[in-house]
């Protein structure tokens, strides 16, 4: 079995902080995503990488930036964070992009004040 | 484009009786599969169910979902609702190299 770890668990910034959040997975999984969940809304695509250094927008992409340097590990860079953004952020990875089950890391709930 | 319906944001029912989650859906791409997630409170989501195959029942952990084409359909069903069945339900398909998520169903199991 493998894990995936995301760090921090909570993070709390300012309104217009530049903010990363970080993933790791040891599955050997060559994709990778970010989602935001809210209250009601869903699970939204972020950004997803196939493989490293890949990087594709998902539907919610405009005021995030996404790193794929290894194959391991993805990141998430909140470019300016707002009061409406407040949500948790699910990574995920699986082995095929689409046919197979996604993994999901626990989560990091991110405070705006 | 591809999206998941899930009607009901919540749904409350008694231990020992029957549930169903609806979920319906509509593609304009090849649908590779479809799939119930599960999240229980302060964890993360994990796989439920997976199903490609049209009119075929797919069972885990007591529930049950038939992939219906004709009706766009993937509901989730169970005969006996277990107080640890309340959770958050995601129904979702993968679908031109993209996975869709809908908005998910709270569900509450009261004694």
């Amino acid at each position: 079995g493998g894990i995936i770890t995301q760090t921090p668990k909570f993070l709390i910034g300012q309104e217009g902080q530049k903010l990363t959040l970080k993933c790791q997975q040891n599955f050997n999984h060559d994709t990778m995503y970010w989602y935001r969940q809210d209250s009601g809304k869903g699970l939204r695509l972020i950004y997803y990488s196939i493989t490293e250094n890949d990087l594709q927008k998902g539907d919610l992409s405009e005021g995030y930036d996404a790193s794929r340097e290894k194959k391991s590990s993805f990141s998430l860079t909140v470019t300016s964070a707002q009061k409406n953004e407040m949500a948790v952020f699910l990574c995920a990875s699986s082995g095929d992009r689409g046919a197979e089950t996604l993994y999901f890391g626990s989560g990091t709930r991110l405070t705006v004040l | 484009g591809d999206s998941v319906t899930q009607t009901e944001g919540l749904v409350t029912v008694t231990e020992g009786l029957p549930v169903k989650l609806n979920c319906t859906y509509q593609t304009t791409y090849l649908t590779i599969a479809f799939f119930w997630y599960v999240q229980y409170l302060n964890e993360a989501p994990q796989v439920l169910l997976k199903s490609s195959t049209d009119n075929k029942r797919t069972e885990h952990q007591g529930f049950h979902a038939t992939l219906h084409k004709s009706s766009s359909s993937f509901h989730l069903q169970k005969s006996s609702a277990q107080l640890s069945d309340s959770a958050l339900y995601y129904c979702a398909l993968s679908s031109n190299n993209r996975i869709f998520f809908g908005d998910g169903t709270q569900l509450v199991v009261k004694p």
